[in-house]
């Protein structure tokens, strides 16, 4: 019963440094995406993948890229970590390929302090 | 437009109380409807799926969808400290790959 597992859980980076958070699902799901989460902001689109192989801009990619792996993996990377991205990020995953909006399956997140 | 409005609270009721979570929404493409729970330092997990207008129950929760008044709205009956938590709400137009349409959610807390 993992559903979607992100690694690290807690990371501190200073500024300029970079990183990969990963995800990976084990629900045999097409669509993933990346999410961050702020205070009073909501949770936000930084990119998504609809099937592998494919990937595309959120609302707010700049600064940050990704990888579809295969079709259990999604990574996102910091390039050079800034302060302004400090926030929770969250993974989800969800069934797709299909012309309805399923529910999307989240993890339990990856909070990220840069210094 | 993709905007859906919430309420970020915080609602605070009495154990046992019945709780209304509510969120409108401004684009009438939106058919698909759901409602997550997030406890702190929790992701989001799904509590209800709707499509289209109506009612849907699951125990003590119930999910309604008003099309017409682009209003949707989470009932809880006898609430529980347990569900002290934040609520979003989410809502889709269907076929697209980006996914989902959030609010910003409500923090709900239960007063034993």
């Amino acid at each position: 019963n993992a559903g979607v597992t992100q690694t690290p859980k807690f990371q501190v980076l200073k500024t300029g440094q970079s990183m990969t958070l990963q995800c990976a699902q084990d629900m045999n799901h097409n669509s993933m995406y990346w999410y961050r989460q702020d205070p009073g902001m909501g949770l936000r689109l930084i990119y998504y993948s609809a099937s592998e192989g494919t990937t595309d801009k959120g609302e707010v990619p700049n600064g940050y890229n990704v990888s579809r792996l295969n079709k259990r993996e999604f990574s996102l990377r910091l390039e050079s970590a800034a302060p302004s991205q400090t926030s929770v990020y969250f993974c989800a995953s969800e069934r797709g390929g299909g012309s309805s909006n399923q529910p999307q399956h989240f993890g339990d997140g990856t909070r990220l302090s840069i210094l | 437009q993709k905007e859906v409005e919430q309420d970020p609270g915080p609602l605070s009721v009495p154990e046992g109380a019945i709780v209304s979570l509510n969120c409108t929404y401004s684009n009438s493409a939106f058919q698909y409807f759901m409602w997550y729970r997030q406890y702190s330092r929790k992701g989001p997990e799904l509590l209800m799926y709707t499509y289209s207008s109506g009612n849907k129950e699951d125990g003590r929760f119930t999910a309604q969808v008003d099309k017409s008044s682009k209003y949707i709205s989470l009932f809880i009956r006898d609430s529980q400290p347990s569900d002290s938590a934040t609520y979003l709400c989410a809502t889709g137009s269907g076929g697209g790959a980006d996914g989902l349409t959030f609010g910003k959610g409500t923090h709900l807390i239960i007063q034993p």
